[in-house]
């Protein structure tokens, strides 16, 4: 069965300054990755997604993501964060018909 | 569009009571699923299901069971609450299972005392 296992549980960051969330997976013949943000009191969104083809993903609200297969890694970045970033992100692989989703990463924006 | 709606936003239960969580989308998927998500610990599938009339369990399938006689809705029900069911429980829809993102409800936190 396919996981994914995202590297920090929270992650602090000053307004306008970059950051990097981590997601690893596990190793498969082809996969096809998520991430997706759940605001406070809310469901989750779909930021974007890898399925095949390039390996840097683009996404809602400047994100975006770069599939590396070598490291096993699908790491989620920002090159500048607001405060409406405040949120939970989650990682997930399809597995079958169903996604598994990571345990998220909270970030916190430091004003 | 509505999108996933589910019903109701929030509920206590007492401990050995039964309830049916709803879930209906008007986005004709196919793809309907029931996740919980406890704090630091993601989201656990618990039932999906690929169609009208065929369901599966997922991760964590104990203590609840579902149904899916219409495209559109797709109950959990809990027949015998316990607290290690208070949990806040999310229905999602997909228009295939591995390609296809999901879109979510926004939610029921359920509490049993």
């Amino acid at each position: 069965a396919q996981s994914v296992t995202q590297l920090d549980s929270q992650v602090p960051v000053f307004e306008e300054a970059p950051v990097e969330l981590r997601c690893n997976y596990s190793s498969s013949v082809s996969v096809y990755l998520f991430w997706y943000v759940q605001y406070p009191n809310q469901g989750l969104q779909l930021l974007l997604k890898y399925l095949s083809g390039s390996t840097l993903v683009k996404g809602i609200n400047g994100f975006e993501a770069e599939f590396n297969k070598s490291q096993t890694s699908f790491h989620l970045r920002k090159p500048s964060v607001h405060i409406s970033d405040t949120a939970e992100y989650f990682c997930a692989v399809s597995d079958d018909d169903k996604i598994i989703f990571g345990k998220g990463t909270r970030l916190h924006i430091l004003p | 569009n509505a999108g996933v709606t589910q019903t109701p936003k929030f509920r206590i239960l007492k401990i050995g009571q039964s309830m049916t969580l709803q879930c209906t989308q008007d986005m004709n998927h196919n793809y309907m699923y029931w996740y919980r998500q406890d704090p630091g610990m993601g989201l656990k599938l618990i039932y999906y299901s690929v169609g009208a009339g065929i369901t599966d369990k997922g991760e964590v399938p104990n203590g609840y069971n579902v149904s899916r006689s219409t495209t559109e809705d797709f109950p959990l029900r809990l027949e015998l609450a316990a607290p290690s069911q208070t949990s806040v429980y999310f229905c999602a829809s997909s228009r295939g299972g591995r390609y296809y993102g999901y879109t979510f409800g926004s939610g029921t936190r359920l509490t049993v005392v």
